[in-house]
């Protein structure tokens, strides 16, 4: 199965601007793969932020971008807050099977 | 109030068998993909099966191709996970998940593979 790559982990200033990226094995990620974007906070489930590139949930908040750069999955954090400070994961569709990204520790410093 | 609640998890010897249910509610179940996920302790998530919404064509992770089965029952509103012969690194929370936004999860139930 594919191995989807993501940074380990990024710092960020409050108020400040971070892009995660997540990558194929396979080659160029397009919409076709449907990236997720889920934030997990330690103790607790992970939380649906983005789907299919781009498009949010209800609860996600509009600081929060998803989209496709250079050939991979891309989600932007603009004007970071200390509550953002937590664990990222990318999610690939893969003919059926999914697959997720290593996950991004993002760190508001 | 849409929910998802795991429940099966324990502590199971190394080839040991075990089987997760999901018990879904506030939305029509039978409508929907599902998918089960997993996280090791202190590891990220692994995605491990997937069931279409009538049952009829499910999908797994390499990991776990031939010693679990996905299956759901859609008048009960489960889902559920059959996992045959566990091993130590079968060791994790597991997740299910509804596909539509892949939202929204369960608490997890925790499954621990040791002798």
């Amino acid at each position: 199965q594919a191995v989807v790559t993501q940074e380990p982990s990024l710092t960020v200033s409050p108020g400040g601007t971070v892009t995660l990226t997540c990558g194929s094995s396979t080659g160029a990620v397009t919409s076709g793969h449907y990236p997720y974007w889920f934030q997990q906070k330690p103790g607790q489930a992970p939380r649906t932020l983005i789907y299919d590139t781009s498009n949010k949930h209800s609860w996600t908040p509009a600081r929060f971008s998803g989209s496709l750069l250079g050939g991979k999955a891309a989600l932007t954090l603009s004007g970071a807050q200390p509550e953002d400070e937590a664990e990222y994961y990318c999610l690939l569709s893969y003919s059926g099977a999914r697959v997720f990204g290593t996950g991004t520790k993002v760190t508001v410093l | 109030e849409v929910q998802l609640v795991e429940s099966g998890g324990g502590l199971v010897q190394p080839g040991g068998s075990l089987r997760l249910s999901c018990a879904a509610s506030g939305f029509t179940f039978s409508s929907y993909w599902m998918h089960w996920v997993r996280q090791a302790p202190g590891k990220g998530l692994v995605w491990v099966s997937r069931i279409n919404s009538d049952g009829s064509s499910t999908s797994y992770a390499d990991s776990v191709k031939g010693r679990f089965t996905i299956s759901r029952d859609n008048a009960k509103n489960t889902l559920y996970l059959q996992m045959n012969s566990l091993r130590a690194e079968d060791t994790a929370v597991y997740y299910c998940a509804r596909d539509l936004g892949f939202d929204p999860w369960g608490q997890g139930t925790l499954v621990a593979v040791s002798s």
